[in-house]
């Protein structure tokens, strides 16, 4: 079936220090969806890539989607606390969201 | 305030009591849909609804059982639940459906003993 591979599983960061997540689908995708979940907390929506190549940014975050358009990838710069949480990607294929496993960002305290 | 609520937000049962977990929205949201996450899976699609009386199965549709009476609300229902379905469930809905953000209830933690 259709799958959506999300690694790292864990990311372990000094605060300060720059965290990426990648997602990799097995088809390609109409748009792609990122999700911040807070521990303890549900899915929030943060953005959505619709284009070949697209890159958008929300103050540190940087998001990519693939020029195929079966991958894409969140960069958070010099984390900070309240960057703590599991982001999840969503792929949209066939009339179904796929959803990766999730990344854990973890600050070193 | 814009918002999917979810009741009850915790739950212990036993083995074949049916259940329901209620979901409502008041956005006049097309599109709703049911989670349920386990850790290392991320989150999985159970049943999603179109629009009123339009239900369909989404990846892990086996033991539950969900209607579409009205836009706002998309019941759960789990006639007889068992240790397998104990998890964390999401109710989620979107304007229209996957091209639109999903907005998520605060999840409601069910245990089955």
């Amino acid at each position: 079936g259709q799958q959506v591979m999300q690694i790292p599983q864990y990311q372990h960061v000094q605060e300060g220090e720059d965290f990426t997540t990648y997602c990799n689908s097995s088809t390609t995708l109409s748009n792609i969806q990122w999700y911040k979940q807070r521990p303890g907390g549900h899915p929030v929506f943060l953005i959505q890539l619709v284009k070949s190549g697209e890159v958008k940014k929300q103050k540190r975050l940087t998001f990519q989607f693939g020029e195929a358009k079966k991958n894409s990838s969140l960069h958070i710069t010099a984390t900070q606390t309240t960057d703590v949480g599991t982001y999840f990607c969503a792929g949209n294929s066939n009339y179904q969201l796929i959803w990766g496993a999730g990344t854990k960002l973890i600050i070193k305290p | 305030e814009a918002q999917v609520t979810q009741n009850p937000r915790y739950l212990i049962t036993v083995t074949g009591k049916k259940l329901t977990v209620t979901c409502s929205q008041n956005m006049n949201h097309e599109y709703m849909s049911w989670y349920r996450q386990d850790p290392g899976l991320g989150l999985r699609q159970i049943y999603y609804s179109m629009n009123v009386e339009v239900t369909d199965k989404g990846d892990v549709p086996e033991g539950y059982k969900v209607s579409r009476k009205e836009k706002r609300n998309f019941p759960l229902i789990l006639e007889s639940p068992s240790p397998n379905q104990t998890s964390l469930y999401f109710c989620a809905s979107s304007l229209y459906g996957l091209v639109n953000e999903q907005f998520f209830g605060p999840g409601t933690r069910l245990t089955v003993l």
